[in-house]
């Protein structure tokens, strides 16, 4: 699988956007780029996904590369419920998907 | 709720005892995983099963089983764990096609070895 390189930490302010950066320098023509986040004590929840386009929906927003080899979860306005694990994931469409194998993630702290 | 539900919830067991995790997803889906993870680790992929049919095995010690039923249960059968075992240990399912394959995870269950 191809793999995805995300930062550690970052921290943010309520009310304010954040931009979550991931590399995926390997990703082939047909992975989807998904995000999941992991609030304490919890089970992963998908965040949202695309293939090339940015997307939207009422949780976040993707903004994909023109090459495709780095992608940002943006979350335009932090709340205190956004503080979670957040992992970037490749999922490839064809062939042999089974090994979804998920990073360390990047922890986000949302400060009030 | 996600479509994905785990039973039990917390489990203690001591290291003789034999038990079961339980997972059922309703959501139609044709693959179901189960992934461990420890305090301040990743996710481990542990197993895959895709129709029904075990895919993936992670090098997973013989004392987890996984048993899967049907397309909508998937079982994880525990006997002579270690305490080293305690973990939350996660059940997912995905539908494998061309739409993305987007992972719906249940809530895990809190496994303690004792």
């Amino acid at each position: 699988d191809a793999k995805t390189t995300q930062p550690n930490s970052m921290e943010s302010n309520e009310e304010e956007p954040v931009h979550l950066p991931c590399n995926h320098s390997t990703i082939s023509g047909t992975d989807y780029i998904h995000w999941y986040r992991q609030l304490p004590s919890q089970g992963p929840e998908y965040v949202i996904h695309g293939l090339t386009s940015n997307v939207n929906n009422r949780m976040a927003s993707l903004a994909i590369a023109e090459d495709r080899k780095s992608s940002t979860l943006i979350l335009h306005r932090a709340t205190l419920r956004d503080a979670a694990v957040y992992y970037c994931i490749l999922i490839n469409s064809g062939g042999s998907n089974y090994k979804l194998t998920f990073g360390k993630g990047t922890l986000l702290t949302v400060n009030p | 709720e996600t479509g994905v539900t785990q039973t039990p919830r917390h489990l203690v067991m001591g290291m003789t005892n034999k038990k079961s995790l339980k997972c059922e997803q309703h959501l139609g889906h044709n693959a179901m995983y189960w992934y461990k993870q420890s305090a301040k680790k990743p996710l481990e992929l542990m197993f895959v099963y895709s129709l029904e049919e075990r895919v993936e095995n992670n090098s997973v010690p013989s004392r987890f089983s996984p048993e899967c039923p049907n397309s909508s249960h998937l079982f994880l059968h525990l006997h002579t764990l270690q305490p080293e075992d305690s973990a939350l240990y996660l059940c997912a399912s995905s539908q494998q096609d061309n739409s993305g394959n987007t992972i719906y995870f249940g809530e895990g269950s809190w496994l303690t070895v004792v």
